[in-house]
């Protein structure tokens, strides 16, 4: 099976200019959650969606926002960019329902976001 | 609320000795608890989870880990490090039973020297 894919691998955007990163999940995985990774804040929490529902949410605002497709393809968006937003965003994609709970988390490579 | 505390940001060991790695939870409730590694410019891949029953939980690579009620403690440990250990290291905890909504420690960098 095909890993979790991540696209695109690197982005450089301008302070102000929103973007969007796309991920694919492993074949048969229902279930994304997207982390941001920082050397100054570590790995936080962003959100996860299943079956096209936001299921959890973590603490950042409003100008983060995700969707997921009916193929379980999500997108997360980022409007109004700021420098601090500049950090490697991870999607993971989780079974579910095909074992008893808690499910392992696949992690995809990362999008490296830089906001200059 | 939910929380993890990964001591020593940094940790060196020469090839062949015990790695420790530690971690503290905080958890209102039973907590499920995840090691997880990073090799560089690589994703995350999960060492062992902790959910309920033995305390003591084995995972790959021969890495272990045991739940600590007491001590709120989820220690990971292997008996004989080896060069290719040498990656970054997460403790986490997660705030749903899916175990798809983690809280991360900051992380503990291991260094095997030989």
């Amino acid at each position: 099976k095909a890993g979790v894919t991540q696209t695109p691998r690197y982005l450089i955007k301008t302070r102000g200019q929103q973007v969007t990163l796309s991920c694919s999940p492993i074949s048969g995985h229902r279930s994304v959650s997207w982390y941001q990774q920082t050397p100054g804040q570590g790995l936080q929490f962003l959100f996860e969606y299943f079956s096209e529902t936001q299921r959890n949410k973590g603490n950042f605002p409003g100008r983060f926002s995700g969707r997921q497709f009916s193929n379980s393809r999500s997108e997360m968006n980022v409007s109004t960019l700021e420098l601090g937003d500049s950090a490697l965003y991870l999607c993971a994609s989780s079974p579910l329902g095909a074992e008893v709970p808690p499910y392992e988390q696949y992690f995809g490579p990362g999008t490296r976001l830089t906001v200059t | 609320a939910q929380s993890v505390t990964q001591l020593g940001s940094h940790v060196s060991v020469s090839e062949g000795a015990l790695v420790l790695l530690r971690c503290n939870y905080s958890s209102s409730v039973p907590p499920y608890l995840f090691w997880y590694v990073q090799y560089p410019n690589q994703g995350l891949q999960l060492l062992l989870k902790y959910t309920t029953g033995a305390t003591l939980v084995k995972g790959i690579n021969g890495f272990e880990a045991e739940f600590k009620k007491s001590e709120t403690s989820f220690h990971l440990t292997k008996p004989s490090a080896h060069m290719s250990d040498a990656a970054e290291y997460f403790c986490a905890v997660s705030l749903n039973q899916a175990g798809t909504a983690l809280i991360f420690g900051k992380g503990t960098t291991l260094s095997v020297s030989s």
